[in-house]
């Protein structure tokens, strides 16, 4: 079983458009997260939720809304997109203590023509 | 400010070579720290953490890892490459208490040469 799904694992869509990403975790996680993987391969994050609430809000354009139905779910709604959105976005889980390992997803990689 | 370094952004060894990943964390408090591999059009798999206790840390696939406080280091290493070792390697330090998040260095390619 996956622990960490991502969905859809790529998408290609034009400029202006509004686009979501779906994450879930069979982890028994309490926290998740996103993050952005630009072309040069530079992991930066952009969210955390812990049960459900906002924790992490790494200056993202407010463009880019998360939103957390339950624990083990986290999507990446994104409105106007703009070709600098082009990148691939991981979706992570862990517990909620800094000594636990990040478990991610295998990205969803997003095209914008 | 928590930071990571990782130097070198492609190393290249031979297959049966020792593998020798570098990196340097900057942090105000004792870190936590770890070793991520991502091959091609994959997510990250953790490869090994260190937290406290030991400071050579063991992994999956052979990999070991360091913690050198006094250099602050965390170089990864493997006695003997193999081609099924060529990947991207992230080192990152975890930055916060409860909902932590990572710091990830800029990523060192690993080429294996036949």
């Amino acid at each position: 079983d996956t622990a960490v799904s991502q969905t859809p694992k790529y998408l290609v869509t034009q400029m202006g458009n509004d686009k979501s990403i779906k994450c879930e975790q069979n982890l028994g996680h309490d926290t998740m997260y996103w993050y952005k993987q630009d072309s040069k391969k530079f992991l930066k994050i952009m969210f955390s939720y812990n049960n459900k609430e906002l924790i992490i809000n790494e200056t993202v354009p407010n463009r880019f809304s998360p939103k957390s139905p339950d624990k083990a779910h986290l999507n990446l709604h994104i409105n106007s997109l703009e070709l600098g959105d082009s990148a691939v976005y991981f979706c992570a889980s862990s517990g909620q203590y800094s000594n636990q390992p990040q478990h991610f997803g295998d990205g969803t990689r997003l095209s914008i023509l | 400010a928590q930071s990571v370094t990782q130097l070198g952004s492609h190393v290249s060894v031979s297959e049966g070579a020792l593998v020798l990943l570098r990196c340097n964390y900057s942090s105000s408090v004792p870190p936590y720290l770890f070793w991520y591999v991502q091959y091609p059009n994959q997510g990250l798999q953790l490869l090994l953490k260190y937290t406290t206790g030991a400071t050579l840390v063991k992994g999956i696939n052979g990999f070991e890892a360091e913690f050198k406080k006094s250099e602050t280091s965390f170089h990864l290493t493997k006695p003997s490459a193999h081609m099924s070792d060529a990947a991207e390697y992230f080192c990152a330090v975890s930055v916060g208490d409860s909902s932590y998040k990572l710091i990830f260095g800029s990523g060192t390619r690993l080429l294996v040469r036949p």
